[in-house]
């Protein structure tokens, strides 16, 4: 596609309940980030893929969050457990390198009741 | 460790100047850019500057960077009421992690 693309872009689940969210990069784009923004914050850095492998994994909170780069295309975060802290706003990067302009998709929130 | 902060927010009428100000920590950035965030839409690279440089300007925004005060600002000329959104400063030191500030709250008032 021309952009980053995030699905789902809104998701409401329980406390306790496993969470799966997608990102789809822009082709060719080699790097891809996790960052997650709370409410009135600004984005807060989890994850870099570099190709299929975590280059970087030292942002993500704890060991209930995780994330997969497969094919060194689509990523997907996995949120275990799910708690209320947890609900945010969780943007997708991408770029061609591991340095320069990042392109951000849309996000998805979540919301943990 | 590595801090960028950011005023909350700023108001302005439209036509007049909006100039958002922050101020970061890390003194090996090697890039500094500024984000825009309309409601319900992704960020979107504005522009950035190198360290190395004073000064950039690109049509209406002018970024200015005084590296030994760790001071950054944009200033957007004849503001319209689309520039109202959320401005993120974020800095890089050329690898993979970017510190972003808080956000600036820009509202145009017509």
């Amino acid at each position: 596609g021309a952009g980053v693309s995030q699905t789902p872009s809104n998701k409401v689940t329980e406390k306790g309940k496993y969470v799966e969210l997608r990102c789809d990069p822009i082709s060719g784009h080699t790097a891809l980030y996790w960052y997650r923004q709370s409410l009135g914050q600004g984005p807060e850095f989890l994850i870099y893929f570099q190709g299929t492998g975590a280059a970087d994994d030292s942002g993500l909170p704890n060991d209930r969050f995780f994330a997969v780069r497969p094919e060194g295309s689509v990523s997907t975060l996995k949120i275990q457990r799910t708690e209320r802290g947890d609900s945010a706003v969780y943007l997708c990067a991408s770029s061609t390198r591991g340095a320069g302009e990042l392109f951000f998709g849309e996000g998805s929130r979540l919301t943990v009741l | 460790g590595e801090d960028v902060e950011q005023s909350l927010f700023l108001s302005v009428r439209e036509g007049d100047s909006s100039v958002i100000n922050c101020t970061y920590t890390d003194s090996s950035s090697t890039y500094l850019y500024w984000y825009k965030q309309e409601p319900g839409a992704g960020l979107q690279l504005l522009t950035y500057i190198f360290s190395n440089m004073d000064m950039k300007q690109d049509q209406r925004l002018t970024v200015l960077l005084n590296k030994k005060d760790k001071h950054l600002s944009l200033r957007i000329a004849d503001t319209q009421t689309g520039d109202s959104a959320i401005y993120f400063c974020a800095e890089g030191s050329g690898t993979y992690k970017y510190i972003f500030g808080t956000g600036t709250r820009l509202k145009v008032l017509a």
